[in-house]
């Protein structure tokens, strides 16, 4: 079975521009979650989406925004980009179903994104 | 609040000889407990969990985790370290105050000597 895609795989954008990267989950999961991994940190969460509905929103500016399809792959937008935005932006999918239960994350390799 | 504290950024071992990464975790709820790995240039996989079952959790790659609530410690332990375990291990905790989503730690470099 595929795992987690996302693309583009690398990206360079200038300051001020927007970028949408792209993921689709593990066939059979309806949610995903986006993180943002700065060099030498540890991923920080941006959102969760399931079933089309944003469940969960991290501690970023409303620059970043995301959606999810009927068919569960998903967007991260993000608008007015600053050189602090260039980092690793990783796609997680999950089979989850309610807040109360910790799913597993299946991660995809990352979209690599660079602002001049 | 939750968090996760990854008492070493660097860790250097030779192969052959143990391994053994900590973290400390914070949480107001039974949490669960993960350890991811990253290789250099890749996504992150998945070792092992912690779910409120047994407390040794034995993971892929001969890893294997013990959480003590008494210590609210989650430490990665493997007997003998290989080349291919080179890599950056994240410590990660989830419970319900983060509704599921992940919290991760700093990280641990973990580097193999010949």
């Amino acid at each position: 079975d595929a795992g987690v895609t996302q693309s583009p795989t690398h990206l360079i954008k200038t300051r001020g521009q927007h970028v949408t990267l792209r993921c689709s989950p593990i066939s059979g999961h309806k949610s995903v979650s986006w993180y943002q991994q700065v060099l030498g940190q540890g991923p920080q969460f941006i959102f969760q989406y399931y079933e089309k509905e944003e469940r969960g929103r991290g501690n970023f500016p409303d620059r970043f925004s995301a959606r999810q399809f009927p068919n569960y792959s998903s967007e991260l937008n993000v608008n007015a980009l600053l050189l602090g935005d260039s980092a690793l932006y990783l796609c997680a999918s999950s089979n989850f179903r309610t807040p109360y239960i910790s799913y597993e994350q299946y991660f995809g390799p990352g979209t690599r994104l660079t602002v001049t | 609040a939750q968090s996760v504290t990854q008492l070493d950024s660097h860790v250097s071992v030779s192969e052959g000889t143990p391994v053994l990464l900590r973290c400390n975790y914070s949480s107001s709820y039974s949490p669960s407990l993960f350890w991811y790995v990253q290789h250099p240039n890749k996504g992150l996989q998945l070792l092992l969990k912690y779910t409120s079952a047994a407390t040794l959790v034995k993971g892929i790659n001969g890893f294997e985790a013990e959480f003590k609530k008494s210590e609210t410690s989650f430490h990665l332990t493997k007997p003998s370290a290989h080349m291919s375990d080179a890599a950056e291990y994240f410590c990660v905790v989830s419970d319900r105050g983060s509704q599921g989503n992940l919290i991760f730690g700093k990280g641990t470099k973990l580097s193999v000597k010949p």
